[in-house]
């Protein structure tokens, strides 16, 4: 799987947008971009995943670059609930096993 | 409500008492997995069960086993525990098969501790 680089922490005010880098510059045609989140210890949680177009849920949007080398994870209206470890993750769609790095710690601030 | 359910949520015991962890879902998914989580190591997969009767080594097996003998649950069994298999448990499951959604779901963790 290809090796994903994120930064370790970021802030983000409460309401406002937060944006989430990962590069990924080893990725292959058939890998796609997973999103997941931790809060706290608890159980991951899925957020959003995308092969080369840019995806939007109701959790989040999902903006690939055209070479595929890097993308970003926008949350648009960021609460304190959001306040989690995000890992960003690539591997081909039939590959259902995880492996997180350390990812980015994002705290949202009141 | 879709779930993935694991117990005990927290664990003390000590080296060599043979102890099992339950998981069980109610979503009817074929695939499950279980996870540790360590500091600075991040989450590896341990095994993993692609259906009933079927399971494969995951990235880290030794000193683990598991069963499939149905679909629900996929039991996480330390023989022997070691200290060094004090960690933070995760067992997921989803339904394989390509889709348009990533709908692997976790269960909420069992933290253990081997004295």
């Amino acid at each position: 799987d290809a090796k994903t680089t994120q930064p370790p922490s970021m802030d983000c005010a409460e309401g406002r947008a937060a944006n989430l880098p990962c590069n990924h510059s080893t990725i292959s045609g058939n890998e796609y971009v997973y999103w997941y989140r931790q809060i706290h210890s608890q159980g991951p949680q899925y957020i959003i995943h995308g092969l080369k177009n840019n995806e939007t849920n109701e959790m989040a949007s999902l903006i690939i670059t055209e070479d595929r080398k890097s993308s970003t994870l926008i949350l648009p209206h960021a609460t304190l609930r959001d306040t989690a470890v995000y890992y960003c993750i690539v591997r081909p769609s039939n590959d259902y096993k995880l492996s997180f790095g350390a990812g980015t710690t994002v705290t949202v601030r009141a | 409500e879709a779930q993935v359910t694991q117990n005990p949520r927290y664990l003390i015991t000590v080296t060599g008492k043979k102890l099992t962890v339950t998981c069980s879902q109610n979503m009817n998914h074929e695939y499950m997995s279980w996870y540790r989580q360590d500091p600075g190591l991040g989450l590896r997969q341990i095994y993993y069960s692609m259906n009933v009767e079927v399971t494969d080594k995951g990235d880290v097996p030794e000193g683990y086993k598991v069963s499939r003998k149905e679909k629900r649950n996929f039991p996480l069994i330390l023989e022997s525990p070691s200290p060094n298999q004090t960690s933070l448990y995760f067992c997921a499951s989803r339904q394989p098969g390509t889709s348009q959604r990533e709908t692997q779901y976790f269960g909420p963790g069992t933290r253990l501790l081997v004295l």
